[in-house]
């Protein structure tokens, strides 16, 4: 049964805690990405990763930090530094193609700092 | 900036019309185009892409392509109250840029 899975599907942090969402995918994609998701601003790119033990820094990345060790794994640390981090957080993978890198989504994290 | 934009909505239309659905996109060299259906509360669900000028069928759904005018569209037929739903299009650039563009979505409300 391919897909990709977060977890966990909701999360409640303290403020001036990290917190690490989990991305898994057994999909054979190359490419891994995180979005945040605030009501009325769209999908905003946190980072994304082509390669293992390669990433890029999106739109929005100052607080947050992400690893790829392994292809199927793409995790993210919502740091302390980041002020506002109550959002709904998204992980998608897609191929790597000539014209076309279809983006397929995880159900999503929803995080809330109390 | 690159940008995509969409109109908001709310998009009404009575059960078993045409929903008709646009985007319309600033950088010219974006070559691949995305029609995605968000439920709330729920994660993104791909309906279609397309590349090439012109029209793409895939069951009730058709997008539209017009790169001269640099808009898309989806239309919706026969659309069903389980279409209502938050419609975003997505654009991506040219070259090794994998990054896409998103809108930020039209409401549609179908109404039974």
């Amino acid at each position: 049964d391919g897909g990709i899975t977060q977890s966990p599907k909701y999360l409640f942090r303290k403020e001036g805690q990290n917190v690490t969402l989990s991305c898994e995918q057994n999909l054979n994609h190359d490419a891994m990405y995180w979005y945040r998701q605030d009501p009325g601003q769209g999908l905003r790119l946190i980072y994304y990763s082509q390669i293992v033990n390669d990433f890029q820094k999106g739109d929005i990345a100052e607080g947050y930090s992400v690893s790829r060790e392994k292809k199927e794994s793409f995790p993210l640390t919502v740091t302390s530094a980041q002020k506002n981090p109550t959002a709904f957080y998204l992980c998608a993978s897609s191929i790597i193609g000539p014209r076309t890198d279809t983006q397929y989504f995880g159900p999503g994290t929803r995080l809330t700092v109390l | 900036q690159k940008e995509v934009e969409q109109n908001s909505g709310p998009l009404s239309v009575p059960e078993g019309a045409i929903a008709s659905l646009n985007c319309t996109y600033s950088d010219r060299g974006s070559q691949s185009f995305f029609w995605y259906r968000q439920y709330s509360g729920k994660s993104p669900e791909l309906i279609m892409f397309i590349y090439s000028n012109g029209d793409k069928e895939d069951g009730r759904f058709t997008a539209q392509l017009n790169k001269a005018s640099q808009y898309v569209s989806l239309l919706i037929r026969d659309s069903q109250p389980s279409d209502s739903a938050t419609y975003l299009c997505a654009a991506r650039g040219a070259g090794n840029n994998r990054k896409l563009i998103w809108g930020l979505g039209t409401s549609l409300a179908v109404n039974p």
